[in-house]
């Protein structure tokens, strides 16, 4: 199974901040990538997906990047309703693995 | 609009069966993969496999295989999850989700709402 490391696990911003979490997969993955926040105790919401594709609906301070092994999420602008746990998740092969997850918290 | 609605919350004793399920509405059941994914209480998500409604092709994760059955009755636009002997490892919040497009190679566009599973004796 390809497995799939998010980095940092936790960290803490500040409301208007500018922060990136980084997804790395153990082998090639293409485009084949998809970025979900997670609130507690709701179900996961997908942001982005084929790496770079905003989702309908979600704001475009959200944004994503990288092919092969490496991506990133970037969220311009941190507002109130974005401190969540984030998780990226390939699905080029099976099973479709997902990545730790990567809790923001406010400073 | 697309929506994917879970059965309730289940509280079952070791050893015991079960079976919840997911009804989607809104779009073309037949058309579109649905994913069963866990998540263990305070921990991450994880994919257990997926099942196409219009002719049963199931793929399964290694981890779930033989653990659980994924099913779906594309009559009434439900999948199903079952297990045929619980554990108290099986403790969790379950999901479905549609998968984006019609290939079985597309992220998970609407999510269930969870369905709660504990097992305890």
């Amino acid at each position: 199974a390809i497995r799939m490391t998010q980095s940092p696990s936790s960290f803490s911003a500040s409301t208007g901040d500018r922060v990136t979490i980084t997804c790395r997969a153990s082998q090639g993955i293409s485009s084949y990538l998809a970025w979900y926040q997670q609130k507690p105790g709701k179900a996961p919401k997908l942001l982005i997906y084929a790496a770079s594709t905003l989702q309908s609906g979600v704001p475009s301070r959200f944004s994503g990047s990288g092919s092969g092994t490496d991506f990133t999420l970037t969220i311009s602008c941190l507002q109130s309703e974005d401190f969540a746990t984030y998780y990226c998740q390939q699905y080029y092969s099976y099973p479709q693995t997902f990545g730790q997850g990567t809790k923001l918290e406010i400073k | 609009e697309v929506q994917l609605v879970q059965s309730g919350a289940e509280v079952k004793k070791p050893g015991e069966s079960l079976k919840i399920s997911c009804k989607g509405s809104g779009y073309s059941f037949t058309s579109y993969w649905i994913g069963w994914v866990r998540q263990m209480p305070g921990k991450g998500l994880e994919w257990m496999g997926i099942i196409y409604p219009g002719d049963s092709d199931t793929r399964y994760s290694p981890s779930f295989q033989g653990q659980v059955t994924i099913s779906a009755d594309k009559s009434i636009s439900t999948a199903y999850l079952q297990w045929s002997s619980l554990k108290a490892s099986d403790t969790a919040m379950y999901y479905c989700a549609r998968l984006g497009t019609g290939y079985s190679s597309s992220s998970l566009d609407y999510w269930g709402q969870g369905t709660l599973v504990t097992v305890s004796s």
